[in-house]
């Protein structure tokens, strides 16, 4: 059973750069034509799709964030990270790791539990 | 790219079932199959239920499932149980490998 789970700091300054990493557990991120996703939740609101990345880096990114999104892999720790530049406060959120089961089709079926960072000074 | 359309809330009583929508347009919904629904409780992850319109992930009961016509997607509930009580989010590629999720429906099981 794949495993997911987030880590990271809780706590970001506006302006500085957000660093979150996704530890795939019970699979390998190079095994499967599986593609890795961040997926976040603003405070009592619905889901935005951040972005998907292959183990080999090429990456996608939501339109409405792609300037200031880098999503990047690590075989060797079985790792898939994220970093957002230049936050506010409207990235105050519950971040999420998942995996599209199918490629690129939004069926993620398997999830991290999250984990909220807030943009406070 | 603009999120999905959901009702923000829908209801139904035990052993009903409810339908909730899920709106796109040609450039989504419309044009692939690729629309997944799922179930979010409280502090919880989502978790998938629905994946390619119409097929059940593992385990999901078959109370649930999903269907399109043209832009619009939808799910449905049968046999409504105190534990669907939760929000409902739907997802769709949206070409360029792009997703859109809507905005989530909460049910309320009465």
């Amino acid at each position: 059973q794949v495993q997911l789970q987030e880590s990271g700091p809780g706590l970001v300054k506006p302006s500085q750069t957000l660093s979150l990493t996704c530890t795939v557990s019970g699979g390998s991120i190079s095994g499967g034509a599986y593609y890795w996703s961040w997926i976040r939740q603003h405070p009592g609101k619905g889901l935005e799709w951040i972005g998907y990345i292959y183990y080999s880096g090429s990456s996608y990114y939501n339109p409405s964030l792609k300037s200031r999104v880098t999503m990047s892999a690590d075989t060797s720790k079985n790792q898939f990270s994220l970093k957002l530049t230049s936050v506010t406060a409207a990235d105050t959120a519950v971040y999420y790791c998942a995996r599209d089961g199918w490629g690129r089709t939004g069926g993620f079926n398997f999830w991290g539990q999250g984990t909220l960072v807030t943009v406070s000074s | 790219q603009s999120a999905l359309t959901q009702p923000a809330s829908v209801s139904g009583s035990p052993g009903q079932s409810i339908n909730i929508s899920c709106t796109g347009t040609s450039s989504d919904v419309g044009t692939y199959n690729l629309v997944s629904w799922y179930q979010q409780h409280p502090g919880k992850a989502p978790k998938l239920m629905i994946f390619e319109v119409t097929k059940r992930f593992s385990g999901v009961s078959n109370r649930f499932s999903g269907s399109k016509s043209a832009n619009t997607a939808s799910l449905t509930i049968s046999r409504l149980q105190t534990e669907d009580d939760a929000d409902y989010y739907c997802s769709s590629y949206a070409g360029r490998s792009t997703v859109l999720f809507g905005g989530g429906t909460k049910l309320t099981v009465l």
